[in-house]
This record gives C-alpha cells, structure tokens and sequence, in this order.
C-alpha cells in the first residue's frame, strides 16, 4: 500500500520568514493534495498536482512536484500568523472503480508562527 | 466553509457500545468518503459511497458500516466499540466523476470518545 511521509513533523518559524515542508509518498503519484487544517477541524483544500513539474501558487503559498512524481513540497513566502496550523499531504490511491479519489495521508506537519 | 455538515460534533461513548455519525453532503454530491483521523496523525481512508452504494475500503474491520441515501447524505455506524476507535471522522463529498474539479469538500469532522 501506499505510504506518504512528511517532513518535518512540526516547525516554528518567526512571522515574516519562509518554510518549506516535504512529502514523500513511496509510489508514484497521480494525484497529490495539500489541505490545511486547524486542531480538530476539517481539512481546507489549499492545492492539487498532477503532473511532474507542476507547480502552482495562490497567494504566498507554492507547491511542487517532482519530475519523477514521488516527492512534492510546499512553500511558504513572508509567512504570517494566518498561515499558522497542520499541513497534511495526500495521495490518490488509485483504486480502481468510480466515485471520487481514494486519498491516503501523510502524518501531518505542525506550523507554528511566532510573532 | 464547504457546504458539508456533519453531526454530531461531540460524542463519548463506552467500550462495547454502538454509534452512528451522519454527514450532509455539499449540493450536487454524489459521492461521500470517511475518514477516521487519530490523534497526532493524518486521516485514514475509511470507505466511500458513491451513489448508494460503497465503492472502495481502507483498511477497517466489518464493524465499521456505512450507508448512503437517495439525497446522497450518508451514515457511518461503528459496532462494538474499543479505545482505539476514539478518534476525529471526517467525511468529504465530491462532484460526479467528469465535472472539472476534484477536490474534496471536508466537513468539520465528530470527534468520538470512547470511555
């Protein structure tokens, strides 16, 4: 079965500063998802990837996935307290049958912004 | 906010008892996935329904059952409840397969106790 690890697993950053968080799935990937998700809530959709090489930005925030479609990032710019809260990748498992996408996690990554 | 509502937002229960969390899908969904989402971890792939029928399983005992209604609303029932079902369930719903988006749309999630 597919598995996605992202690194790291919590980051504290000052307000203003740039991060990065990885996601490493350990099969190919045709459809990546980042969402966003503040404690015990739902997940927001932030952004999905498909292709190898695709990159895509909405407002300070910037995905990417590699050319061999195993590995994707994201990328925060100037980071504010907004952007504070857990970022988790997923992957389609590309079950076979109709419907939506099946999607398997990684664990998650903390943001924490300090002012 | 996505237009998935999920109820009811708390619950304790004890070991050993049954319960049933329900989920509203987003208007014009036809397809509700759950997810069963622990603590410190990321979101675990439960089932899908995809018009009235499941369409897809993770990796979960028979205990968890689920249904889907002609208004695509759906129902999660977990039977004999231990410790380790205490856990946040999210559902998501999703246009029809062919429509240009493929996002998920999550609702807020019910957080489970079980004592």
């Amino acid at each position: 079965s597919q598995e996605l690890e992202q690194s790291p697993q919590s980051l504290i950053v000052q307000e203003g500063k740039n991060l990065t968080i990885n996601c490493t799935s350990s099969k190919t990937l045709y459809g990546l998802y980042w969402y966003k998700q503040k404690y015990g809530e739902g997940l927001i959709f932030l952004m999905m990837l498909q292709k190898g090489g695709e990159e895509k930005s909405h407002e300070k925030i910037t995905a990417k996935l590699d050319e061999k479609k195993q590995q994707s990032s994201l990328h925060i710019t100037a980071s504010q307290p907004s952007h504070a809260g857990i970022y988790l990748c997923g992957a389609d498992q590309n079950l076979v049958g109709g419907g939506a996408q099946k999607l398997v996690f990684g664990q998650g990554t903390r943001l924490t912004i300090n002012p | 906010e996505t237009g998935v509502t999920q109820s009811p937002t708390h619950l304790i229960k004890t070991r050993g008892q049954q319960v049933t969390l329900r989920c509203s899908s987003q208007s014009g969904h036809n397809t509700v996935s759950w997810y069963q989402q622990a603590l410190g971890q990321g979101p675990q792939f439960i089932f899908q329904y995809y018009r009235e029928e499941e369409n897809g399983r993770g990796n979960f005992p028979p205990r968890f059952s689920g249904l889907q209604f002609p208004n695509y609303s759906s129902e999660l029932n977990v039977n004999a409840l231990e410790l380790d079902d205490s856990a946040l369930y999210l559902c998501a719903s999703s246009p029809p397969p062919g429509t240009s988006s493929n996002e998920q749309y999550f609702g807020p999630g019910t957080r489970l106790t079980v004592t």
